[in-house]
């Protein structure tokens, strides 16, 4: 299918690891990217690639992949970690394709 | 720094055309390694890519399905800047409006910077 799939929601507490995933048929062929959204904001991106983070990304934050699943993952989140977050990745046909999107709640 | 300003109207009435303008600063909009897109978001249909315009020895567009009778993407290259048409709007058309580069590869692509974001409401 041409559609990329989130949990709604999840939390997690202050200092400790979550993860975000991401399935798509999409994702066996090309990486997700992933941005953050707080409200009211632009999304921003904070993973691309295998696992790239831009510039004045914390290392916090890491990508992964595997199969038809990719996953974002906050090691040591913290209280500026809660947001939306959104994967993005292609179809075969080249159309950019949204997740669903996910809310983290920081605990 | 590459940046992305985004201008026009917030209120357009159904029927008529949607326009929005994102001014580039930072990149060029004929660059050969980036692509210039239109993004919306709305509570019922999430974040939506809605087409990009790009230059690669000469000019390229690309529209997603659910709009493509209905958009068109055009650079300026003499502002440094590209443009969204949406016509026969629809209140289902209301949405925050943003403008992203998106850097293309061949197994990855990625959207930074994004515009500021326009809500455009579709009443009239």
């Amino acid at each position: 299918s041409s559609e990329l799939t989130q949990d709604p929601a999840v939390s997690v507490a202050l200092g400790q690891t979550v993860r975000i995933t991401c399935q798509g048929d999409s994702l066996r062929s090309y990486y997700a990217s992933w941005y953050q959204q707080k409200p009211g904001q632009a999304p921003v991106l904070v993973i691309y690639g295998k696992n790239n983070r831009p510039s004045g990304i914390p290392d916090r934050f890491s990508g992964s992949s595997s199969g038809n699943t990719a996953s974002l993952t906050i090691t040591g989140a913290q209280a500026e970690d809660e947001a939306d977050y959104y994967c993005n990745s292609r179809d075969s046909s080249g159309n950019h394709l949204f997740g669903t999107g996910t809310k983290v709640t920081v605990l | 720094q590459v940046q992305l300003q985004q201008s026009g109207p917030g209120l357009v009435k159904p029927s008529q055309t949607l326009s929005l303008t994102c001014a580039i600063s930072g990149d060029s909009v004929s660059s050969n390694s980036a692509a210039w897109n239109w993004i919306r978001q709305s509570p019922s249909r999430g974040l939506e890519w809605l087409g990009r315009t790009y230059y690669r020895s000469k000019w390229y567009n690309d529209y997603a399905v659910s709009v493509k009778s209905r958009i068109t993407i055009n650079p300026d290259t003499s502002k440094n800047q590209f443009s969204l048409q949406l016509n026969s709007v629809t209140p289902e058309d209301t949405a925050v409006y943003y403008c992203a580069r998106d850097l293309p590869r061949e197994a990855a692509n990625w959207f930074d910077p994004w515009g500021q974001g326009t809500l455009v409401t579709v009443s009239s």
